[in-house]
């Protein structure tokens, strides 16, 4: 079935790294757009960044600008987010999605949680 | 860019109850909105795009109506299983901003 898996989160500390990666499946990847969504502690969702079938076009919110690259490799099924800098205000569990032009964002992986903390 | 604002921010209703939940575009997104529900602990869940669509598997309950600026979801019949976060997504633009979210909480 359609499904989206992410992975590599955990606990960095401040100024540290961290690359996510989201794995699909059941669907044609290289045909969607994707993006990242992160929601911290008791908070609001909030769109970090997408990328392009063929990674043409990438963009950012101001938050994380600067600090964070998103990637895709379509041979693998797989986009990833890089996260650069860390901070206390970044801890929040990470989602991937898939992008579709009629549905929006209509499907989520289960999130990766990240914790960043001294 | 494109601002996205729901309201209320919460809403406490009994079982039964019709709930009406409104999101305001800053621009036109002419009908590329989406609504999702989303669970303590879980990811989002797709409910309706396109302004009025229902996703498969989504009951008839949820109704999205609007265009361009102005959006609602209303739940007719509010459930048990329905007490949750519902936020509004513009996909007009490749970011698609969200809105704030609604709670929907048990009164």
């Amino acid at each position: 079935q359609v499904q989206l898996v992410e992975s590599g989160g955990g606990l960095v500390k401040p100024g540290g790294s961290l690359r996510l990666s989201c794995t699909a499946s059941g669907f044609t990847f290289s045909d969607y757009f994707m993006s990242w969504v992160r929601q911290a502690p008791g908070k609001r969702l909030e769109w970090l960044s997408y990328i392009s079938t063929t990674s043409v076009y990438t963009n950012y919110a101001d938050s994380v600008r600067g600090r964070f690259t998103i990637s895709r490799d379509n041979a693998l099924n797989t986009v990833y987010l890089q996260m650069n800098s860390l901070t206390n205000e970044d801890t929040a569990v990470y989602y991937c999605a898939r992008d579709d032009e009629e549905r929006g964002r209509d499907v989520w992986g289960h999130g990766t949680s990240v914790t960043v903390s001294s | 860019d494109i601002q996205m604002t729901q309201s209320p921010s919460t809403l406490s209703a009994s079982v039964g109850d019709r709930v009406i939940i409104t999101c305001r575009a800053s621009q036109s997104v002419n009908n590329y909105l989406a609504w999702y529900q989303q669970k303590p602990g879980k990811a989002p869940n797709l409910l309706i795009y396109k302004a009025s669509t229902l996703e498969s598997g989504v009951p008839p309950r949820f109704t999205g109506r609007g265009s361009e600026t102005e959006f609602t979801l209303t739940i007719s019949s509010v459930q048990p299983d329905d007490f949750a976060v519902y936020y509004c997504q513009e996909y007009k633009s490749y970011s698609g901003t969200l809105g704030q979210g609604t709670k929907v909480e048990i009164k």
